[in-house]
This record gives structure tokens, sequence and C-alpha cells, in this order.
């Protein structure tokens, strides 16, 4: 199994601030790399697809890039509405599997 | 609008089999563009893939869950199945239905997500 690893596992931020979250793949997944926004009861919401497609409806402060085995997602200027668990996933093979979450919550 | 909801017991005994269905509505689920799946997700922690299928029936498994696993769908109902047999208390989730498209392999729509608890 290719295994994803995040950091970091928690952040603290401020309104307005830009946050920059990692995804790491123990092999290459290409660019077969998905974010996704988790609030608290809720079903995940996708963000970002194939490393760095902006989903149809995600604001643009959104934004991933990367490659190969290092993957980024930024929010430019954060929002109070973005405080949440993070996630990422890789769909290059089976099994798809998730990076374990970063939390990024108000400082 | 495209909607997933789950549907099927809270509550499962020890050693039976976890069965949930996914009913989908605004869309059909024999369109050639997706694939549909089942995610889960322990109290408090990460999310697992478990599986997904095709309109067609095929389906490819989590290797971890496979030999507990089936997954089937019923075109007639616009629905989709999950079972899981021989449950133990690390199967305790929310599991989520959820739809991906074959061109981006990314689940961009999903259910609201049902408990499930394993306990006698």
């Amino acid at each position: 199994d290719i295994q994803m690893t995040q950091s970091p596992s928690s952040l603290s931020a401020s309104v307005g601030d830009r946050v920059t979250i990692t995804c790491r793949a123990s092999q290459s997944v290409t660019r077969y790399l998905n974010w996704y926004q988790q609030k608290p009861g809720k079903a995940p919401k996708l963000l970002i697809y194939a490393a760095s497609s902006l989903q149809t409806g995600v604001p643009s402060r959104f934004s991933g890039s990367g490659s190969e085995t290092d993957f980024t997602l930024t929010i430019s200027s954060l929002q109070p509405e973005d405080f949440a668990i993070y996630f990422c996933q890789h769909s290059y093979s089976t099994p798809r599997t998730f990076g374990q979450g970063t939390k990024v919550d108000i400082k | 609008q495209l909607q997933l909801q789950e549907s099927g017991p809270g509550l499962v005994k020890p050693s039976e089999t976890l069965s949930l269905t996914c009913t989908v509505s605004g869309d059909s689920i024999s369109s050639t563009t997706y694939y549909w799946g089942w995610i889960r997700q322990p109290p408090g922690k990460g999310l697992e893939w478990i599986g997904s299928i095709y309109y067609s029936g095929s389906t490819y498994y989590n290797p971890s869950l496979k030999s507990r696993v089936t997954i089937s769908v019923d075109t007639s109902k616009n629905q989709f199945s999950l079972k899981l047999s021989s449950v133990n208390a690390a199967d305790t989730a929310v599991y989520y239905c959820a739809r991906h498209p074959n061109w981006a392999d990314a689940f961009d729509i999903w259910g609201q997500g049902t408990m499930v608890t394993v306990s006698s």
C-alpha cells in the first residue's frame, strides 16, 4: 500500500494567514492526488483533484501543487469557514489511501 | 442535484454481517462516467476506502478488507450496497457512500454518512 503522510498534524492560524499543508507519498503517485476538507459531523468535501485542479465551486484561495511524492495544499488567505481538517488521498493504485489529516484551528 | 443517502442498521452484533445501502437521486447510477464507492471513518480517526463498483457490476476492493466485503449494484433501484461480514469492534465507524468520476478518480459527491456501531 502507498502510505500518505501529512504535515503538520495540526496548526493554529489567524484569519488572513497563508496556510500550507504538505502531503508526502511513500512512492510516486504521479499527479493522482486529491485534497478534501472535513468539518465536524460532516462528510468530506472535495477541494482539489489531480494535484492542482480546483473542484467546481471551491474558492480560488485554495490551490494545490506537486507531483510524484510531494504535494502541497495552500490556502492563500484563511477565512473563518476554513477552520477544519484537511485530508490528502491518492488515486494512483489500489488501495486508495488517505493521509491522517491536518487540523487547522484558530490561533 | 445529485444526492447520495446511506441507510441501514446503526447497531450490528459482533461476528454478524453489516449491510448498508446507498440510494442515488438526481442522476442515474448507470452513467458510464462514474464509479460508486464506500469509505469509512472510525470515531476520531482518519478515512479508509473500502471499495468501489461500476454500474456494470465490476468491483475493486481494499485488499485489507477484501475477504469480508461485497459491494453490489441494483440499477433498477438506483442503489448500490455494502456487505461486511464477521464484523468486530474495529468496524465501528461512520460509513460514507460517494461518487467518483472515472476521469478524475476523486470522491466528488458524498452521502451524509451513517454511524454503525458493532456491539453485543
